[in-house]
């Protein structure tokens, strides 16, 4: 069956250190990867895709992620956060034999300390 | 250009009512999909919905319907409500059905007492 694991539902970084969110997905078809972020009260917001090509993708906010076949992951990554980087971050995957059909994690809620 | 625009913000019903909620597209956009996010959950796909016909369907009953107009704005409809469609309903809008795009309006939170 195909899904969507977030494997972290809650994340405390201190304001400047790194962040890592995991993501692993279980797909027939290709799948195609996305980064979303949603802050209180607003819709998502696309960080960042991947199709095809360079597995390292670059993103808005700073964000990046790292596609890795071999272990069906897509890891997204951000150097130093910034408070406003407090947030709930969803992996999302959507398939060639699926159009418009995306699956979403089930979120990681990120908090940030001073 | 204006986004994706999502009405009513908030309303509660109760169990057994019918409610509809509302999506504008992004400009230039014939593709919408409508998702519910359960508190504490991703969101969930319902369906699609392109050039006014339906294009795909997630696993939700037949109460969840919907409709998309000629100027591409779209509709949800929910009839005999439960408890558990409380959620909050996430409308999208793309380019196309193939661009993969999906630009997100803010969610009408929807209470079911």
């Amino acid at each position: 069956a195909q899904s969507v694991t977030q494997p972290d539902i809650h994340i405390t970084v201190s304001e400047g250190a790194s962040l890592e969110l995991r993501c692993n997905y279980s797909y027939g078809a290709t799948p195609y990867l996305f980064w979303y972020v949603q802050s209180p009260g607003q819709g998502l917001q696309l960080l960042l895709k991947y199709f095809s090509g360079d597995t390292l993708v670059q993103g808005i906010k700073g964000f990046e992620a790292e596609f890795k076949r071999s272990q069906s992951s897509f890891n997204l990554r951000k150097p130093s956060v910034h408070w406003s980087d407090a947030a709930e971050y969803f992996c999302a995957v959507v398939s060639t034999d699926s159009w418009g059909k995306f699956q979403f994690g089930a979120g990681t809620q990120v908090v940030v300390t001073p | 250009e204006t986004g994706v625009t999502q009405s009513p913000t908030h309303l509660i019903k109760t169990r057994g009512q019918q409610v509809t909620l509302r999506c504008s597209s992004q400009s230039g956009h014939n593709t919408v999909s409508w998702y519910q996010q359960a508190l504490g959950q991703g969101p969930q796909f319902i369906f699609q919905y392109y050039r006014e016909e339906e294009n795909g369907r997630g696993n939700f009953p037949p109460r969840f319907s919907g409709l998309q107009f000629p100027n591409y704005s779209s509709e949800l409809n929910v009839n005999a409500l439960e408890l558990d469609d409380s959620a909050l309903y996430l409308c999208a809008s793309s380019p196309s059905t193939v661009s993969y795009e999906q630009y997100f309006g803010p969610g009408t939170r929807l209470t079911v007492t």
